[in-house]
Order: C-alpha cells, then structure tokens, then sequence
C-alpha cells in the first residue's frame, strides 16, 4: 500500500531534549515536505526536499532540522525543544517536484507535546 | 503573500442536506487549488485537486469548482452522510513557489442523523 510512514504518532518530552521524528514514504516521491499545524494558523511548512540531499527552508523553519540521505527517508529533527513547538506535525511526499498537479500524500501525523 | 480563507470555521447539517464550503484566495497566480479531508487525529486525504485551467472537479459526491479571477473556490457535497463529518481544507499551488501550498484553517463539518 503506498503510504507515507511518520513515527511516533505521539511525544512528550521535556524542554532541551533532543528528539526526531522519523518519515518514510514508499512511493519513490522525490518531494517530501514537513508543516506543523496549530489552532487558528492551519497548516505551515517547516521545511522542504526537492531530492536526495537538497533541503531548504519553509516559513517556520527555527529550531527545526532535516536531512535527506535517502529518498525515503525525511526526519525532521529538534536539537533543543521548546514549548512553542507543541504542535501537530506532518510529513507529505509528491512525486517530482515539477508534478505540480499531482496531489500531496500525507502521513497521519506526529502529536508531539514539550513541557 | 498568497492568504487562503475558509468560511464558515463550522458548518453542522442534517443528513441528506446539500451543502458548499467556501474558500478564497488572495493571488489568482495558481497551479491548483487542493480540497483536503482531515479525520480527528489522522493525517489529510487529498479528495480533489483542480487544475488552474479546469473549472471544475468531480469526484462520486464531491464537486469541486474554481475561479481564478475572483479568487474562490467552492466544495459542494450532495446528499451528505454522518460519514463525511471531517475537516475540510483547502489549499492553494502558486506558481513563485511550487514548493508549498498555503492551506486554509480548514471548514469543520458535522452531518447529524
């Protein structure tokens, strides 16, 4: 079944802690993106892959990190958490980043609480 | 800065009632508008996708249409059922920056029995 994978699907951990959130897709999409969802702000991207080791930045990309080693795989990485990255996350794939009218998949999500 | 709206925030309707959500957009330069349907503590599920030189998307129950020089987008659902209670987003491809799409704050529905 194509899917995008995310894990786990709830956190909580302590302020500082650092922690990853783990994506996988199997779909062979070249683009993977990750947005964070909030009451009131809907949907935002944190960041995004083209391919294989080309990242860049979203709209809320601070105190968030991501690598691509493989097309697979897209982890999303908080060095220092803090309270204000409580929030829903969610990883997405596309197929190429030039199938703009193909339709994003997207995981199920990430609850992820930092007290 | 492309900006989408949806309106109303809720939205609750007897069973077998046809309905529309509504949602707008600020910059007509688009590859797509996206409608999406997200069930509690589960991830979004593309439902359609309209292409910015189509009017219009069907799909069973759910048709979607577009107008790119008003900046609205409508996703009427006939004859709704209890199962299709989910938000309903939708989200906007602008051509300077086909990496994102900018969402809405999506259209709670609730179809009551």
């Amino acid at each position: 079944e194509a899917q995008v994978t995310q894990n786990p699907r709830y956190l909580i951990t302590v302020t500082g802690k650092k922690l990853t959130v783990t994506c996988s897709q199997n779909m062979n999409h070249e683009y993977m993106s990750w947005y964070r969802q909030d009451p009131g702000l809907g949907l935002r991207q944190i960041y995004y892959s083209m391919n294989v080791e080309v990242t860049d930045k979203g709209d809320v990309p601070e105190g968030y990190k991501v690598s691509r080693k493989e097309k697979r795989n897209f982890p999303l990485i908080l060095e220092s958490p803090s309270p204000n990255q409580t929030s829903l996350y969610f990883c997405a794939s596309r197929g190429h980043p030039s199938s703009y009218n193909s339709p994003l998949h997207f995981g199920n999500g990430t609850r992820l609480t930092v007290t | 800065k492309q900006e989408v709206t949806q309106i109303p925030a809720a939205l609750s309707v007897p069973e077998g009632e046809n309905l529309v959500l509504n949602c707008s957009f600020t910059d007509s330069a688009i590859y797509n508008l996206q409608w999406f349907r997200q069930d509690p503590g589960k991830g979004l599920t593309s439902l359609l996708l309209i292409q910015s030189s189509q009017r219009e998307q069907t799909s069973g129950r759910l048709n979607a249409s577009l107008d790119k020089s008003s900046g609205r987008s409508t996703l009427y659902i006939a004859a709704s059922q209890p199962g299709d209670s989910a938000t309903y987003l939708c989200a906007a491809l602008n051509t300077g920056t086909a990496s994102k799409l900018t969402f809405g704050t999506g259209t709670r529905l609730q179809v009551t029995l």
